[in-house]
Parts: C-alpha cells; sequence; structure tokens
C-alpha cells in the first residue's frame, strides 16, 4: 500500500482557480469512487472538503470541486482566497477494508 | 455535534508500547460509523493507522498491522489505539476521527504530539 502520489505544492494568485492531482492505481482510484479531499491548516484538525470523488458537504464553498479520471483524482479551487492557503490531502479506498492518504499539497495563494 | 479528544503520555521510550484513548462526546461510538487512527509525521503527510467499530472488528494499516492494537470502550464512549515497539520514526501528531461507510473522515480530533525518544 502505498501513498497516492500529489505535487508537493501548488501556488496560485488571489481570484485565480488551482487544480490539485492524485494519483494512485487501479486498485484504489481507479477501482472506487471513494476519493475525500482534506484541507489542513497547520495545528487544526483537518476540514472534510470534497466526498466521494466530486460530493461537497454541506458548508463547504462551491469554489471547491471534485473530479476523477482513471487512477487520477483532481481538486479543483476556483476564485482563489487567502483563507485557501493551506494543506491538502485526497484519500482514496485501498480494498480490504484499508484507506490511502496522498502524501500532501501545500497550497500558498501568493 | 460529534467531538473527540486524544489524551496519553507525549514522551514514549524507545522499544516501548505508545498508548492512546480518544473520548467521544456528542454521539454514541455505537453509531453506524468507524473510528479511526490517523498520524502525521513532522514535515510529512497523514498516514492511516486503522480503524475499529463499536463491535470491535478492525482493520489496520498493513504496514503496522504486527504492532498496533484498537479497542473500544462502549462504557466509556471512547476507543483506544496502542503500537508497540516504537521507533523515533513512530513520532507523530496522531488524530482520531470518525469515518463514515462512504469513507468521509467527518470529524477529528484537535491531535496528539507524541515523541519517541529516550
Amino acid at each position: 500500500q502505498s501513498a497516492l502520489t500529489q505535487p508537493a505544492s501548488v501556488s496560485g494568485s488571489p481570484g485565480q482557480s488551482i487544480t490539485i492531482s492524485c494519483t494512485g492505481t487501479s486498485s484504489d482510484v481507479g477501482s472506487y469512487n471513494l476519493v475525500s479531499w482534506y484541507q489542513h491548516h497547520p495545528g487544526k484538525a483537518p476540514k472534510l472538503m470534497i466526498y466521494e470523488g466530486s460530493k461537497r458537504p454541506s458548508g463547504v464553498s462551491s469554489r471547491f470541486s471534485g473530479s476523477k479520471s482513471a487512477n487520477t483524482a483532481s481538486l479543483k479551487i476556483s476564485g482563489l482566497q487567502a483563507e485557501d492557503e493551506a494543506d491538502y490531502y485526497c484519500c482514496s479506498y485501498a480494498g480490504s477494508s484499508t484507506w490511502v492518504f496522498g502524501g500532501g499539497t501545500k497550497l500558498t495563494v501568493l | 455535534q460529534v467531538q473527540l479528544q486524544e489524551s496519553g503520555p507525549g514522551l514514549v521510550k524507545p522499544s516501548g508500547t505508545l498508548s492512546l484513548t480518544c473520548a467521544v462526546s456528542g454521539g454514541s461510538i455505537s453509531s453506524s460509523s468507524w473510528w479511526i487512527w490517523v498520524r502525521q509525521p513532522p514535515g510529512k503527510g497523514l498516514e492511516w493507522i486503522g480503524e475499529i467499530y463499536h463491535s470491535g472488528s478492525t482493520n489496520y494499516n498493513p504496514s503496522l498491522n504486527s504492532r498496533v492494537t484498537m479497542s473500544v470502550d462502549k462504557s466509556m464512549n471512547q476507543f483506544s489505539l496502542k503500537l508497540s515497539t516504537v521507533s523515533a520514526a513512530d513520532t507523530a501528531v496522531y488524530y482520531c476521527a470518525r469515518r463514515s461507510a462512504a469513507g468521509t473522515i467527518d470529524f477529528w480530533g484537535q491531535g496528539t504530539l507524541v515523541t519517541v525518544s529516550s
């Protein structure tokens, strides 16, 4: 079971859009529609942003959207705001009752 | 609103056993949810350690399987983690959380730092 692959960092200016990828394999991301995304501000508890690949929990801004193609899931943030600056993690079901996280992506709002 | 709070020693000696407890409030540990442990070593990403259901069923990360034991105490509405034979590589912030059947981890504790050092 290997961690899902995410870019170490991405950046964008306020108002711009960015996309964070999360690449797995046919044994995890590619086989199940169970990818979730978490926003993590250092020192705080992670926050669920997207689940089942593209669904937004109540209270999460519509600026956040998720998608999946083959073995890669993606998180798109539109209209970047300063408060979006955080670490973002994807998580996928990996079969055999196990789950795997991505390595995390640090988003910097310039 | 479910709340979770981790507790346990912040310092563990190498080769010892790390023991943490997660107290659940605002909801029953006997609900249709899995109760999980996640850790984050300094400067690194999140790692799923494993999970337990109120029935006592468990699932563990294969890479930690031989060292991990989880248990649940329904009378106290809490669950616990034991990680044996620890080394410096187990130094991390440990989070307890709740996972739904759909895989959403919707409630998290604040996390507790455990340092493995002599």
